[in-house]
């Protein structure tokens, strides 16, 4: 069975600051790959997508996430954070024709400090 | 807003009631998707619908647990006879058909004394 790790429960990290958010899969056939935040008593929200393509992929808000399939990471980074992006953030993958259906990691809090 | 939306935001229920969730979908998207998500977990899946057709359950629902979505737009979730062990976040997406992303509602939140 697939499943996805994210490592990190918690990362806090000062403002301005970069971050790497680590997130690693297991799956017997090709999968695509997210990343979706969660703030506060809200729904999920997709930040990013790997589909196919160019292995490094980015958000409109200046995350970037690359796919590495010899190491199935999928690790999200930003070099310089803002307050605004204290949240949950969830990596999650879909196996190829494998009926649309996320299967999550835990989550990892990024509480982003001044 | 055309967003996924769901009815209730919150939900207190005592144990052993019945309770019932309503999700709309994006009008143009054909799948729905229902997810539960306890406190310091990922969401995880329990089941979704290509139009009308319910395609896949989870064993997390369990006998209790009941999901249509009769004319293929709105979808309903019931748990009856709740226990506290149910009190978790539940999540409805939607998609148009595959390899499409996911959109979330803002979920209801369940809690059973």
């Amino acid at each position: 069975a697939q499943s996805v790790t994210q490592l990190d429960s918690q990362v806090p990290v000062f403002e301005e600051a970069p971050v790497e958010l680590r997130c690693n899969y297991s799956s017997s056939v090709s999968v695509y790959l997210f990343w979706y935040v969660q703030y506060p008593n809200q729904g999920l929200q997709l930040l990013l997508k790997y589909l196919s393509g160019s292995t490094l992929v980015e958000s409109i808000n200046g995350f970037e996430a690359e796919f590495n399939k010899s190491q199935t990471s999928f690790h999200l980074r930003k070099p310089s954070v803002h307050i605004s992006d204290t949240a949950e953030y969830f990596c999650a993958i879909i196996l190829t024709g494998g009926g649309n259906k996320l299967t999550f990691g835990t989550g990892t809090q990024l509480k982003v400090e001044l | 807003d055309t967003g996924v939306s769901q009815d209730p935001r919150h939900k207190i229920t005592k144990r052993g009631q019945n309770v019932t969730f309503r999700c709309d979908p994006i009008s143009e998207h054909n799948r729905l998707y229902w997810y539960r998500q306890t406190l310091g977990q990922g969401p995880e899946f329990l089941t979704y619908f290509q139009n009308e057709a319910q395609l896949e359950k989870s064993r997390l629902l369990s006998d209790r647990f009941s999901a249509e979505r009769p004319k293929g737009s709105f979808s309903t979730l019931e748990i009856q006879r709740t226990e506290q062990g149910d009190s978790a976040m539940y999540l409805c997406a939607s998609s148009l058909v595959s390899d499409s992303p996911l959109h979330f509602g803002n979920g209801t939140r369940l809690t059973v004394t």
